[in-house]
């Protein structure tokens, strides 16, 4: 069964700094794009990041383009997220989503990012 | 990148069939057959129900189809049930090499 744990979700400071981890089992991790979606709070989802199977190649939404930084580790079936300059409005849910060519499946249950003072 | 433009609320009873547009530009609906559809029940993270703009992946209904006409994607679904009531969100690929998701829609079974 293809399974991925999302955890380092929660609450930090206007500017401050999470890293967000993806565990992922039941699939050849290296094969795949992996990405990252946000959902904030009552809101419609987001795309915010994609990363190519060897981790050379990344793209981000303009939202937290320079801030954001998605890579990988396949030796450890394990995707990342270093989130930077957190704002109040990175507040959300964020999944990690396996992609086949161009859609998504499956995703996490997500973990909650919340930036407040 | 704007999100795609989908009907705040649609509902139907039982047993009837609802469409749900999904309205981009030709640098992503119109441009590519990537347009994919998931749903999401509240507090749970979303599934993909259609993906390519019209296959459905193992396991989903078939009372559930997709289409596309110029910048306009749809998602209809037949025979409605009580266990459709969730929100459905559209996606496409991009002339960016990015995604963006329609801001979401939410289904009322009557």
């Amino acid at each position: 069964e293809v399974q991925l744990v999302e955890s380092g979700g929660g609450l930090v400071q206007p500017g401050g700094s999470l890293r967000l981890s993806c565990a992922t089992s039941g699939f050849t991790f290296r094969d795949y794009w992996m990405l990252w979606v946000r959902q904030g709070p009552g809101k419609g989802l987001v795309w915010v990041s994609r990363i190519d199977s060897d981790g050379i190649s990344t793209i981000y939404a303009d939202s937290v383009k320079g801030r954001f930084t998605i890579s990988r580790d396949n030796a450890k079936n394990t995707l990342f997220l270093q989130m930077n300059s957190l704002r109040v409005e990175d507040t959300a849910v964020y999944y990690c989503v396996r992609a086949t060519r161009y859609w998504f499946d499956p995703w996490g249950q997500g973990t909650l990012v919340t930036v407040s003072s | 990148q704007s999100a795609l433009t989908q009907p705040a609320s649609v509902s139907g009873s039982p047993g009837q069939s609802i469409t749900i547009s999904c309205t981009g530009t030709s640098s992503d609906v119109g441009g590519y057959n990537y347009v994919s559809w998931y749903q999401q029940h509240p507090g749970k993270a979303p599934k993909l129900m259609i993906y390519d703009v019209t296959n459905r992946p193992s396991g989903v209904s078939n009372r559930f189809s997709g289409s596309k006409s110029g910048n306009t994607a749809s998602l209809t679904i037949s025979g409605l049930q009580a266990e459709d009531e969730a929100d459905y969100y559209c996606n496409s690929y991009t002339s960016s090499s990015t995604w963006v998701f329609g801001g979401g829609t939410k289904l009322t079974v009557l």
